[in-house]
Order: structure tokens, then C-alpha cells, then sequence
């Protein structure tokens, strides 16, 4: 299996221009998260889908940011607008069954808005 | 709500020497589940060892092994035989295992442990 993959790998973008991060999961993983992590706040989870479906959304930092996961192979992480204090690392993690403890990282969206 | 605390910012061991990275945590939950994940300068975060809290013995991961102790809710990392590609963070983490629903599903992470591994 491929692993979750992410991209960009990397991103710089200037304030108030939209972001785009986006995420692929293991083929069968039917959970998705989003983290986010900074030095100054560590890993942060943003959002978890089961099913495409938003489950809790109550680390999304404002309303700037969304997500939406069309298809069970594909989610995307919105920034708009952009804003210095949003660089950080994003990762898109997944897992299977709702048992599962084993979430599998991707390797990570580096954004950085100037 | 729990919390997950990594006492020790920054670490150093020599290579083939034994270092043991801390970690406490808190909750009021009785069944849960405990990660270490290793993050290199790549970034990637890597799964090095999970620990069922229901379980008594000490998980294992050839030169990887916890020492795991419910009543004082610690959860320490011991890497044997050092090597130089153990050079990484280090994050301690905590999931509920009451499944997921609301924010039981997430994972929650310690500020981490930079590890150094000196030739």
C-alpha cells in the first residue's frame, strides 16, 4: 500500500491568498483526520471524518478554515484567507474500523503564509 | 479531559548506550490506549509502540519497550542499543477506547522529547 499521501509537500503562499491541502487515505480506511502542528502548540487535531462524514470539527481554529471529504479516497483542508499565524504542518492521518487505534500519518503538508 | 505530559525536552544518548524517555498523562478513563511515534527530520510521523491499558505486561518492539504503570499513569519509552538513526522526537500519545464519537476518536500528544544520538 501506498501510505496516506499528502500534497503539496510543500506550500508558500502570501496572506490572504487560499490554501489548498489535500489528502489521500489508505484504500479502506473509513477514518480521516487532520492535524495540525506548530512549536508553540504541538499536534493539534483539527477535524475527523467517518465515512465522508464530519464527526468533530471542534479543533477547526475559525471559520476561515474548512474541510470536506467528497469520496472515501479523497479530503481537502481549506485555508481562505490565509494568514501568517497558519503556518504550520498539516497531516492527514487514517484508520480502520471503529475500534482501530492505529492511526497512519501521511508525510505532511509544510505551509507557509508570508 | 486528558492531558499527556513529556517532562524532557530534549534528550542525548551514545550510540549503543539505553535512554528512557518519560511520559505521564491523566484521566479519569479506566480502558485506553498509549503510542509512542517517532517523528525524524523527514517529518513523517512513525508508530513505534502501543500499549492497551488493560493489559499488564509491558509491550514489546525489538529494541523498543515501555514500562507501563496504570496506578501512577506513566508511560515511559526505553530504546536499547541507540543507534544513530534513532536520532528523532519523540511523541507520547493517548486515545480513549470507547471508540470514537465526538472527541473520544483523536489522538492526544505530548509536547514531545527531542532525542540526540552522539557517535
Amino acid at each position: 500500500d501506498a501510505g496516506v499521501i499528502q500534497s503539496p509537500r510543500h506550500e508558500v503562499t502570501e496572506m490572504g491568498q487560499e490554501v489548498t491541502l489535500r489528502c489521500k487515505p489508505i484504500s479502506g480506511h473509513d477514518y480521516l483526520f487532520w492535524y495540525r502542528q506548530t512549536m508553540m502548540r504541538g499536534l493539534e487535531l483539527l477535524i475527523y471524518f467517518n465515512n465522508n462524514v464530519p464527526i468533530d470539527d471542534s479543533g477547526m481554529p475559525e471559520d476561515r478554515f474548512s474541510a470536506k471529504m467528497p469520496n472515501a479516497s479523497f479530503s481537502t483542508l481549506k485555508i481562505q484567507p490565509s494568514e501568517p499565524r497558519d503556518s504550520a504542518v498539516y497531516f492527514c492521518a487514517s484508520s480502520s474500523s471503529i475500534l482501530s487505534y492505529e492511526q497512519y500519518f501521511g508525510p505532511g503538508t509544510r505551509l507557509t503564509v508570508t | 479531559a486528558q492531558t499527556v505530559t513529556q517532562s524532557q525536552p530534549e534528550m542525548s544518548v551514545q550510540e549503543a548506550e539505553t535512554v528512557t524517555l518519560s511520559c505521564t498523562y491523566d484521566t479519569s478513563e479506566s480502558d485506553y490506549y498509549l503510542f509512542w511515534y517517532k517523528q525524524p527530520p523527514s517529518r513523517q510521523m512513525i508508530l513505534v509502540i502501543r500499549q492497551e491499558a488493560y493489559k499488564q505486561q509491558n509491550a514489546t518492539e525489538n529494541r523498543f519497550s515501555v514500562n507501563f504503570q496504570k496506578a501512577a499513569k506513566s508511560f515511559s519509552l526505553k530504546i536499547s542499543d541507540s543507534q544513530l538513526g534513532d536520532a528523532a522526537m519523540y511523541f507520547c500519545a493517548y486515545r480513549s477506547a470507547y471508540g470514537y464519537g465526538g472527541s473520544q476518536g483523536n489522538l492526544i500528544f505530548g509536547k514531545g522529547t527531542k532525542l540526540s544520538v552522539k557517535p
